[in-house]
């Protein structure tokens, strides 16, 4: 079974500074990869997917995520936090119909 | 176009009790999903219906949740009798595209019912 690790369930950036949101996944195929952000009261909205073209791949609001193998890797960045960018963030991989989760990682900005 | 919507937002219910939630997917999405988020744990996936059809409910904890896809539309999940660890968050997703087709199957969430037991 796949599994996805989020380092840090809670990550405090500065507004203006570069957010990090590692990511870890565990497949012995090319995954299909999500990052999903959840605002206070809303759903989880998709951020973001990985489905084996390039591997740098852009996303809603000014994230991007890179796919590495060779680090089973998928962090999400951001060059320049937003006050609006307090949530909590998901990063999630397919495994046949259903989408295998992370614990989620809540971002503080910091005014 | 509405989004996936879940009803209630809040259900605060006592230990064995019956509670039902309900999800209505977005207009011509044949699949559905539920997940449940167990509070601190991840989110976890329940079941997935295609139409009226119960694709995998390998997800589903025990014989006490029953979900229900009447006509293809909008869904039930009950939990009778109500125990205190089916305490969490549950979600309800959508998507149109067959669920194969992993690369174009983008599930879309509703804002979740939050259930308390007590």
């Amino acid at each position: 079974a796949q599994s996805v690790t989020q380092l840090g369930s809670h990550v405090s950036v500065s507004e203006g500074a570069l957010v990090l949101l590692r990511c870890n996944y565990s497949s012995s195929v090319p995954p299909y990869l999500f990052w999903y952000v959840q605002y206070p009261n809303q759903g989880l909205q998709l951020l973001l997917k990985y489905t084996s073209a390039a591997t740098l791949v852009k996303g809603i609001n000014g994230f991007e995520a890179e796919f590495k193998k060779s680090e089973t890797s998928f962090h999400l960045t951001k060059p320049s936090a937003h006050m609006s960018d307090a949530a909590e963030y998901f990063c999630a991989v397919s495994e046949g119909d259903k989408i295998i989760f992370g614990k989620g990682t809540r971002l503080h900005i910091l005014p | 176009e509405a989004g996936v919507t879940q009803f209630p937002s809040h259900s605060v219910i006592e230990k064995g009790q019956t509670v039902t939630l309900r999800c209505d997917p977005i207009s011509g999405h044949d699949n559905l999903y539920w997940y449940r988020r167990v509070m601190g744990k991840e989110i976890k996936f329940l079941l997935h219906f295609v139409k009226e059809s119960k694709q995998d409910e390998s997800g589903m904890p025990n014989n006490r949740f029953l979900a229900e896809r009447t006509g293809g539309t909008y869904s039930t999940l009950k939990v009778q009798p109500a125990e205190l660890e089916d305490s969490g968050v549950y979600f309800c997703a959508s998507s149109q595209e067959a669920w194969r087709d992993l690369a174009k199957n983008i599930q879309y969430f509703g804002a979740g019912t939050r259930l308390s037991v007590l």
